[in-house]
């Protein structure tokens, strides 16, 4: 049974450095083919691909975030690590991350995460 | 450049069939996609993964009433015999060199 949680602080302020970890079970992030990505949901909108990390260690982000953000695994851990620089209040949201082989096939439950001073 | 397109909004009323449409951008036709689901106040809830061909496979436990099919650039989710908890945000996702994207998302009521 794959499983994903969320962690991290729930309240950030502007400019501040925000670090989340993904905690996962039942897969191993040193299995070929797998990734785990973040993705994030401001209130009331879409949901918005941010990262992701492979199992090779490969990483990829969104094009429009690439320069404040951060991933890395532990892989003994069973966790994945996203940092996100410079943190402003658009940046509120839901953070999820999720398992991959393609499509996002298992989710966290999400953390909401508020920027404000 | 990659995007998803859906409708915001769909009804349908309980016990009918109703089928949400996602469109791929231009040069993106053969690209497979996935539906997620998400109830209010929830996280999202993979659906399946939908090829270009129509086939597609479906998450753990996601009931037959559930299908999707293809046309082209356009993928579809068909629901029948909706339900009370049908009613919730449908988005799509693709990805492909490098890029993860998401559809705007359609709301779907339940009459």
């Amino acid at each position: 049974q794959i499983t994903l949680k969320e962690s991290g602080p729930t309240l950030v302020k502007p400019t501040q450095t925000l670090t989340l970890t993904c905690t996962f079970s039942g897969f191993s992030l040193s299995t070929s083919g797998v990734g785990v990505g973040w993705i994030r949901q401001p209130p009331g909108k879409a949901l918005e691909w941010l990262a992701l990390i492979y199992w090779d260690d490969d990483k990829r982000y969104s094009p429009s975030l690439k320069s404040r953000l951060t991933i890395t695994k532990d892989t003994s851990k069973n966790q994945v690590v996203l940092t996100m620089t410079n943190m402003d209040p658009v940046d509120t949201a839901t953070y999820y991350c999720a398992h991959t082989r393609g499509p996002f096939d298992y989710w966290g439950q999400g953390t909401l995460v508020t920027v404000s001073s | 450049q990659l995007v998803l397109t859906q409708s915001p909004s769909a009804s349908a009323s309980l016990g009918a069939s109703v089928k949400l449409t996602c469109t791929l951008s231009s040069g993106h036709s053969s690209y497979a996609i996935a539906w997620h689901q998400q109830q209010p106040e929830k996280g999202p809830r993979y659906l399946m993964k939908l090829n270009s061909d129509g086939s597609h496979s479906k998450g753990d436990g996601i009931p037959d009433r559930f299908s999707g099919s293809s046309s082209g650039a356009e993928r579809y989710l068909t629901i029948s015999s909706l339900q009370s908890e049908d009613e919730a945000d449908y988005y799509c996702q693709t990805w492909g060199t490098g890029n993860w994207v998401f559809g705007g998302g359609t709301k779907l009521t339940v009459l």
